[in-house]
């Protein structure tokens, strides 16, 4: 089965730039998508087909995938980006999520 | 808007089967444009898919709970369901629905989520 890989816990200083990777084989031959979730709240999709943004997300939320890592950058944060992110993939028509970041914002 | 509401027990003994429904406001589940899925997230941990059902009753299960998950719809009622048969404590969960788009690869929509607890 398709495993991702997600570091548990990444530190960003306010206003500055984090990064968020998430690992699989050959990632970027697939869609990633990245939610966010706030504690005691369900996850909101923040990135979708790889660099896409929903309506209402910032736009100091980007995407990118290649190779064997996608990556979700979050530009100029703020404390209120603190949050678990996952990515998640399709494979073989079936739904992976990466075990989770946790972001905190010092 | 659409919403989605997950109902059922909070409570499950073990070897009992856990029973939930979500039922959705705002879209239809007889529409052919989307899939209707259940998510849930053990205390603490991360998220795992459990499975998503089609308008024309078409499921598919995560290969890890295939043997125990059975995914069902009422159009009449713009609801689908969850029951995981024999429940131990590691079925403990916030459950989640959520709503997938049929051309895309994100789901969209979630529930507030419901906390299912087995225990005895």
């Amino acid at each position: 089965s398709y495993e991702l890989s997600q570091p548990l816990l990444v530190s960003v200083a306010l206003g500055q730039t984090a990064t968020i990777t998430c690992g699989g084989n050959s990632i970027g031959s697939r869609n990633v998508c990245w939610y966010q979730q706030k504690p005691g709240q369900a996850p909101v999709v923040v990135i979708y087909r790889d660099t896409n943004r929903p309506s209402g997300i910032p736009e100091r939320f980007s995407g990118s995938n290649s190779g064997n890592t996608a990556t979700l950058t979050i530009s100029r944060a703020q404390a209120g980006d603190e949050a678990d992110y996952y990515c998640q993939v399709w494979d073989s028509s079936t739904v992976v999520f990466g075990g989770g970041t946790k972001l905190t914002v010092l | 808007q659409v919403q989605l509401q997950e109902s059922g027990p909070g409570l499950v003994r073990p070897s009992e089967t856990l029973s939930l429904t979500c039922t959705v406001s705002g879209a239809s589940v007889s529409s052919g444009a989307y899939y209707w899925s259940w998510i849930r997230q053990p205390p603490g941990k991360g998220l795992e898919w459990i499975g998503y059902i089609y308008y024309s009753g078409s499921t598919t299960y995560n290969p890890s709970l295939k043997s125990r998950v059975t995914l069902s719809i009422d159009t009449s009622k713009n609801q689908f369901s969850l029951k995981l048969s024999s429940a131990t404590a590691a079925d403990t969960a916030v459950y989640y629905c959520a709503r997938r788009l049929a051309n895309d690869y994100y789901f969209d929509y979630w529930g507030q989520g419901t906390l299912v607890t087995v225990s005895s």
